[in-house]
């Protein structure tokens, strides 16, 4: 019963490099999204895919690209990491459209120096 | 863009107090939800709300629906040390876009 499977963890940047956040479920649900964690400002949805196939941008896309791979997965790559960038990211999931009890993963805390 | 305003931003109280926190929009919401997270976690549903004026319990948890459509509560009551953590309220001013909080931080001494 993994639910939704981030790795890795923890990774620091130096500012410039590049790099990808994976995202996996394994409870068949059409519906993935990446948000970002800053402290005093809740969590904050970058970008979605509804279903596999489609990926839409959410409140704060910028710098920032997706890949839906297939139904379970879903990634988020940094092509050129800021320090502005440094935040902990959380994908979640949602099995029906209109549902939002979400299925949030454990997160990737970014640090970017 | 869209924002929900939550209060309070941190709460201390002792074991055993009763908690009410809420949350406002500038928009009106279909639905409102109340997620908790623990150090370390993503967070986790504790109450969904579907219709204003709706009153939904979850053993010590009560969350309700403002008849505006425009805000929501939490109350906890009698707290136990388990409850301390993160409490997000959020909303989906679209389909498929879920807004959070800034979320309550709160915080109970034994």
């Amino acid at each position: 019963n993994a639910g939704v499977t981030q790795t890795p963890k923890f990774q620091v940047l130096k500012t410039g490099q590049s790099m990808t956040l994976q995202c996996a479920q394994d409870m068949n649900h059409n519906s993935m999204y990446w948000y970002r964690q800053d402290p005093g400002m809740g969590l904050r949805l970058i970008y979605y895919s509804a279903s596999e196939g489609t990926t839409d941008k959410g409140e704060v896309p910028n710098g920032y690209n997706v890949s839906r791979l297939n139904k379970r997965e879903f990634s988020l790559r940094l092509e050129s990491a800021a320090p502005s960038q440094t935040s902990v990211y959380f994908c979640a999931s949602s099995g029906t459209t209109g549902h939002y009890g979400y299925t949030f993963g454990s997160g990737t805390r970014l640090t970017v120096v | 863009g869209q924002q929900l305003n939550q209060s309070p931003q941190s709460m201390f109280i002792q074991e055993g107090e009763d908690v009410s926190m809420n949350c406002t929009s500038s928009s009106i919401f279909n639905t409102w939800l109340w997620y908790k997270q623990e150090p370390g976690e993503g967070p986790v549903l504790l109450i969904a709300l579907y219709k204003a004026g709706e009153l939904t319990s979850n053993g010590r948890l009560t969350a309700q629906f403002g008849i505006t459509r425009k805000d929501s509560f939490l109350n906890i009551s009698a707290s136990i040390p388990s409850d301390v953590g993160i409490y997000f309220c959020a909303g989906p001013p679209e389909a498929q876009k879920l807004v959070f909080g800034q979320g309550t931080r709160l915080t109970i001494n034994p």
